[in-house]
């Protein structure tokens, strides 16, 4: 079955310090797909990357990078310099693709990340 | 380019009314579902659709009714409203298929309140 866990339930830091958000999943497949959301306090979901299971590169855009390590079934998010517009509720989420046509995305219980001024 | 359009934003129900959340979407996506989200506990999947015609349940279905006659809506209905489905809940789809996954796109939530 599918699992995602973030196991950090909230985090703190001061501006312009360095935060990674973890995650870790389960799945039985080896097509599936790993994205992350930001939730800013606004209550609007964002989706921010998203990383099939055959594309181990990891990736960087702008502050943000994500390291994917299928050995440890992880899909890391780092936040560089953070920001106090960084401040958001971040979810991890999965979704497996399936030949039978049926698939579902299953979200982690998500990191409330507070970055202080 | 409306999106996902979920209605109502807020609703109050009293214990044992019934009533459908509407989501609609004008991307021609496949794939819809319904979210519900609770304080420390994430977004848990109620019921998800690949097609008209098809729904299947997610992680926590009970209490909760869906169905799909066409592409484009996907109605979450609460029969008997209990204190336990106050929430916020998510509609969101997706284009999918067999071998791809995009990312979901979410409509703006309803805040569910039941007394």
């Amino acid at each position: 079955a599918q699992k995602v866990t973030q196991a950090q339930t909230e985090i703190s830091v001061v501006e312009k310090e360095d935060v990674t958000l973890d995650c870790v999943y389960e799945t039985r497949d080896t097509t599936y797909y790993l994205f992350w959301y930001k939730q800013p306090p606004s209550g609007e979901l964002v989706f921010l990357i998203r990383r099939n299971s055959f594309d181990e590169q990891n990736e960087i855009s702008g502050r943000y990078s994500w390291n994917f390590q299928k050995s440890t079934s992880s899909f890391n998010f780092t936040i560089t310099a953070s920001q106090v517009v960084d401040s958001a509720v971040y979810f991890c989420a999965l979704s497996e693709a399936s030949t039978s046509g049926t698939y579902k995305y299953i979200f982690g219980t998500g990191t409330r990340l507070k970055v202080l001024a | 380019n409306a999106g996902v359009t979920q209605t109502p934003k807020f609703q109050v129900l009293k214990t044992g009314q019934s009533m459908t959340l509407q989501c609609a979407q004008d991307m021609n996506h496949e794939y819809m579902s319904w979210y519900r989200q609770d304080p420390g506990m994430g977004l848990r999947l109620i019921h998800y659709s690949v097609g008209a015609g098809i729904t299947d349940q997610g992680e926590v279905p009970n209490g909760y009714n869906v169905s799909r006659s066409t592409t484009e809506d996907f109605p979450l209905r609460l029969l008997s409203a209990a204190p336990s489905q106050t929430s916020v809940y998510f509609c969101a789809s997706s284009y999918s298929d067999s071998f791809y996954n995009s990312p979901l796109h979410f409509g703006n939530g309803t805040r569910l309140t039941v007394t």
